[in-house]
Order: structure tokens, then sequence, then C-alpha cells
């Protein structure tokens, strides 16, 4: 299986920061790479997908860039509420295999 | 609009059976792969199994492999997910979702809890 891995695991950010976490696949994904938000209690909500599409009625501070292994996920101008908890996952190869997440707290 | 609604959860002992269902509308059913995805307290998602749009083609995790084994009825709208031989481990919410080319889940439901207590 396709290994995950995020930085930072978590990270404290003020309204309007530019914020961006990574991550890294254990070999190479093609850029069949989806990144998720997730609120607390609530499903995950998909942001980006083919490393950066935005997915239809996401807002446009929203941006992610990579290739081969190695993926960014950019929030400009953050909102309040842009905090929760962000995935990466690759559909690169079976079993579909997320990240362990980076939290934000605003 | 696409709008997914888990239900069948519950508590369960280990080494019990229980059946989730997924009931879908707003989007042509059989035109779409499907995916479980799981999430234990306090980690991340974990993908466990999909099936195409009409069955011909399903794929486990190893972790629920033989155990658990994915259905749906298009006629219904649904999909379904019976579980077997559960264990602790089995613990958390399960979520269905739209799987757009073998792992993008587009629209997810709410999810529906499964407790196996240890």
């Amino acid at each position: 299986d396709i290994q995950m891995t995020q930085s930072p695991s978590s990270l404290s950010a003020s309204v309007g920061d530019r914020v961006t976490f990574t991550c890294r696949a254990s070999q190479t994904i093609n850029g069949h790479l989806n990144w998720y938000q997730q609120k607390l209690g609530k499903a995950p909500k998909l942001l980006i997908f083919a490393a950066s599409t935005l997915q239809s009625g996401v807002p446009s501070r929203f941006s992610g860039s990579g290739s081969g292994t190695d993926f960014t996920l950019t929030i400009n101008n953050l909102q309040p509420e842009d905090f929760g908890t962000y995935y990466c996952q690759q559909s690169f190869s079976a079993p579909p295999t997320f990240g362990p997440g980076t939290r934000v707290d605003i | 609009q696409v709008h997914l609604v888990e239900s069948g959860g519950g508590l369960v002992k280990p080494g019990g059976s229980l059946r989730l269902s997924c009931a879908a509308s707003g989007f042509n059913f059989s035109d779409y792969y499907m995916s479980w995805i799981r999430q234990a307290p306090g980690k991340g998602p974990e993908w466990i199994s999909y099936i195409s749009g009409h069955s011909l083609y399903m794929s486990y995790a190893e972790s629920v492999k033989y155990r658990f084994a994915i259905s749906r009825d298009n006629a219904k709208n649904s999909l379904y997910l019976e579980m077997n031989s559960l264990r602790a481990e089995d613990t958390a919410v399960y979520y269905c979702a739209r799987d757009i080319s073998g792992g993008r889940l587009d629209y997810w439901g709410q999810g529906t809890l499964v407790t196996s207590p240890q």
C-alpha cells in the first residue's frame, strides 16, 4: 500500500494568514492526490482533486500544487470557518490511502 | 443535489454481525462507483471497500477482507455493507461516499457509528 505522510501535524494561525501544509507519498502517484477538510463531528469534504483542481463550490483561497511524491495545500487569507483537520489522500492505486491529517486552529 | 444517508449502526458484541445501509438521491446511482470509509475515534479516515456501478468490480481493504461484504441495489438507490466477525478495532464511524475514478470521494454521508466494545 502507498503510505501518506503529512506535516505539520497541527498549526495555529490567525485570520488573514497564508498557511501551507505538505503531503508526501511513499511512491509516485502521478498527481492522483486529493485534499479533504473535516470539521469536528462532520464528514470529510472534498476540496481539491488531481493535486490542483478545485472542487465545485470551494472558495478560490484554497489551492493545491505538487507532483511526483510531494504536494502542498495552501490557504490564502485564512477565514474563521477554515478551522478543522485537512487530510490528503492518494487515488492512484488501490487501496486509496489517507494521510494522518493536519489540524488547523484559528 | 447529491444526498447520502447511512443507517444501521449500533452496539454489537465482538464476533457479531451488522448490516449498514446507505440511501442515495440526487444523481444517477448506477453510473457511479460507491465506497465505504470508516474513521475510528481520533484517527484519520480509512477506505474499506468500493463497488462499481453494476456490481462487476469490488475491492476491500486487507483489514476487512473476508469479513465484510459490499453490495448495492440500483433499483432502490441503496448501498450496503454486511459486517461479520466484528472486532473491537472495527469500532468507528462508517461513511458511504460517491467514488469518482477509484478513490476520489466527492460526496459523503453524515456517517453511522458502529461500536464493538472489547
